[in-house]
């Protein structure tokens, strides 16, 4: 399914819970990113990395932690620090340098604060 | 940093016209330029893309032109059809370590 897979679909959070997103790619990406995705509105990117154990912050990065320790993997957490954490959650992966190419994204997780 | 900007935000065709999306950005070392359609609650696909070196590319219906003077680039589709109508998404990378930028999408609705 495009080599780029998100977890869960559907999330719901509790008030002043964390949660974490998954995003897993077999593409042999080196750069990742996330974004958030509000109705009717772009794509706010909120974290991105382009190798292992390095990460910097997007537009939009209050409220959320990532990490990167394996290449496939770069999961996103929304803190309670988050105020507003209700949106869909793109995560999207790329090849990077003079061959940079397309993104490929995840089908996203939708995230819901009950 | 980039700063990617879409417009209009909406826009309405009659089915067998054709539709342009035009973005502006702010990074002249920007290199990339892709185009996604997202239909509703699904990923965003790439259309086309272009690279800086190109002025301008096309793929059936689907052309994209490039003014990198200008730091604009845009998008036409001809002979629009209903599976058109979706969400159109311009973004811009290659400056900076690689961050992609998006624009604010354009929703097309192609009426029939």
């Amino acid at each position: 399914d495009g080599g780029i897979t998100q977890s869960p679909k559907y999330l719901f959070r509790k008030e002043g819970q964390n949660v974490t997103l998954s995003c897993e790619q077999n593409l042999n990406h080196d750069a990742m990113y996330w974004y958030r995705q509000d109705p009717g509105q772009g794509l706010r990117l909120i974290y991105y990395s382009q190798i292992v154990n390095d990460f910097q912050k997007g537009d939009i990065a209050e409220g959320y932690s990532v990490s990167r320790e394996k290449k496939e993997s770069f999961p996103l957490t929304v803190t309670s620090a988050q105020k507003n954490p209700t949106a869909f959650y793109l995560c999207a992966s790329m090849r990077q340098g003079a061959k940079v190419s397309e993104a490929f994204f995840g089908q996203g997780t939708r995230l819901t604060v009950v | 940093g980039e700063n990617v900007e879409q417009h209009p935000s909406t826009l309405s065709v009659q089915e067998g016209d054709s539709a342009v999306i035009k973005c502006t950005y702010s990074d002249s070392a920007s290199n990339y330029f892709p185009w996604y359609k997202q239909e509703l609650g699904k990923r965003p696909q790439l259309i086309i893309d272009i690279r800086s070196n190109v002025g301008e590319k096309k793929d059936q219906r689907i052309a994209v032109t490039l003014n990198k003077t200008a730091k604009h680039f845009s998008l036409h589709i001809t002979e629009t059809q209903p599976e058109d109508s979706a969400v159109y998404f311009c973004a811009a990378s290659g400056a900076a370590g690689n961050k992609l930028t998006f624009g604010g999408g354009t929703r097309v609705l192609v009426k029939p």
